[in-house]
């Protein structure tokens, strides 16, 4: 079983919709919970960070952990083409001291 | 525009060679971070330093070793070149040493081996 699974799309919804990318993960001592979104041609860049349970929100985005599922998602309201990009999960652990990406999840925003 | 910048963009190599990949961290950061990302196996962690020494390993292989300069600069060595090693190496900075913290990504460096 991989330590984090992320389906890798592509995910096409139209303009204004409700978006739900998710991750699973195996590895209990995960702690730091990360959502990354990434352009074609470009580096990684920081969207979302959450510790332990619970959700966070920042403007049309909002990033859910649940640790008993092992289960994290990231919704996007109100869906915008510039959302259109690979939005790839990550999580840490102190204990381990290892940081893991999920593949990523190819997101089509249509006009 | 992050603030990471790496060189070169664009790497073209044959099997066996050795190529050195270079990254220059945002001002003020004292991590740099090396990844690789390719299609089947996505962004995997490959090694942290931090000030000039190594944090921390990830799945680096023995061919592939880095370094991080006095300057706060980080070049990563990359020998035996195969043809598996084609990938996107990304290089990440952040102000501390700890990885669930922000990291900013550069452009990354597309190598191609043939």
């Amino acid at each position: 079983q991989k330590e984090v699974e992320q389906d890798p799309g592509p995910l096409s919804v139209p303009e204004g919709a409700i978006v739900s990318l998710n991750c699973t993960y195996s590895n209990s001592a995960f702690q730091y919970f990360m959502w990354y979104r990434q352009y074609s041609r470009k580096g990684p860049e920081l969207l979302m960070y959450t510790y332990s349970s619970g959700n966070k929100e920042d403007g049309r985005f909002t990033a859910q952990v649940d640790k008993s599922s092992k289960y994290i998602s990231l919704f996007i309201r109100d869906s915008q083409p510039s959302d259109s990009a690979t939005y790839l999960c990550a999580m840490y652990s102190s204990r381990d001291d290892k940081i893991i990406f999920g593949k990523g999840t190819r997101l089509h925003i249509l006009p | 525009d992050s603030g990471v910048t790496q060189t070169p963009k664009h790497l073209i190599t044959a099997t066996g060679q050795r190529v050195t990949l270079r990254c220059s961290p945002r001002s003020g950061d004292l991590s740099v971070y090396w990844y690789q990302q390719s299609l089947d196996q996505g962004l995997q962690f490959l090694i942290q330093y931090y000030n000039g020494e190594e944090r921390a390993k990830g799945n680096i292989l023995e061919r592939f070793s880095a370094q991080q300069f006095p300057d706060l600069h980080s070049e990563l060595n990359l020998s035996s070149l195969e043809l598996g090693d084609s990938a996107l190496y990304f290089c990440a900075s952040s102000e501390t040493k700890n990885p669930e913290y922000e990291q900013y990504f550069g452009p990354g460096t597309r190598l191609t081996v043939t």
